[in-house]
């Protein structure tokens, strides 16, 4: 079975340090894989996404997310973070129709991983 | 705004009752997708329409149908409804081939 796996519930930084938000996944063929983020009330908002290519993606207000195949990881990262970041984060993976030349298909998310950054 | 567009924002209904939530898709995609978010589910996918036509099915309640019509615009029509159908219902567009999915800043259904 298709899924996506974000093994913390929360994680907590202070303002100026790394952040990474862990993600991994379990897909048949090759995973399209992307990072939205919800704030408070909000809907969610696209950070990133891995097609192809290189394996470092990066993406929307500072974010990168890096793509490791052996591993089945797409952890989200931040080299400083800001208390703005403060949100839920979600990692999602594409899976793709069989029917309709595979050029379609919804997405799987994690359950999200709430980001606490602390001044 | 993200190009899609959800209504209404929020919805207060009674249990036992039928609530209609609108979606209409982001200009050129012609697939519509809908999810219920909810504490204890997460996101969960219910369905996708691709231009009038169903095209994939989750976690959708027999109670829960939807469509798409001509003009793209989706329904989501929710019958007999549970306290625990109360969450944030998000309708999303595109994903097509290489693109991404935009979503809408949802409807907020809560039954009394």
């Amino acid at each position: 079975a298709q899924s996506v796996a974000q093994p913390e519930d929360q994680v907590n930084v202070a303002e100026g340090n790394p952040l990474t938000v862990k993600c991994t996944y379990s897909v048949s063929g090759n995973p399209y894989l992307f990072w939205y983020v919800q704030y408070p009330n909000r809907g969610l908002q696209f950070l990133l996404k891995y097609i192809t290519g290189d394996n470092l993606v990066k993406g929307s207000y500072g974010f990168e997310a890096e793509f490791n195949k052996s591993q089945t990881s797409f952890h989200l990262k931040k080299p400083s973070a800001l208390v703005s970041d403060s949100a839920l984060y979600f990692c999602a993976v594409r899976v793709l129709s069989t029917n309709y030349g595979g050029s379609q298909g919804n997405l799987i998310f994690g359950k999200g991983t709430k980001l606490s950054v602390k001044p | 705004d993200s190009g899609v567009t959800q209504t209404p924002k929020h919805l207060i209904t009674a249990t036992g009752q039928r609530v209609t939530l609108r979606c209409s898709p982001r200009s050129g995609d012609l697939s519509v997708y809908w999810y219920q978010q909810s504490l204890d589910q997460g996101l969960q996918f219910l369905i996708q329409y691709y231009n009038g036509e169903e095209r994939a099915k989750g976690n959708i309640l027999e109670r829960f149908s939807a469509q798409q019509f001509p003009d793209l615009h989706s329904e989501l029509n929710l019958s007999s409804l549970e306290l625990g159908d109360s969450a944030l219902y998000f309708c999303a567009s595109g994903g097509q081939g290489n693109y991404g999915y935009t979503f809408g800043s949802g409807t907020r259904l809560t039954v009394v």
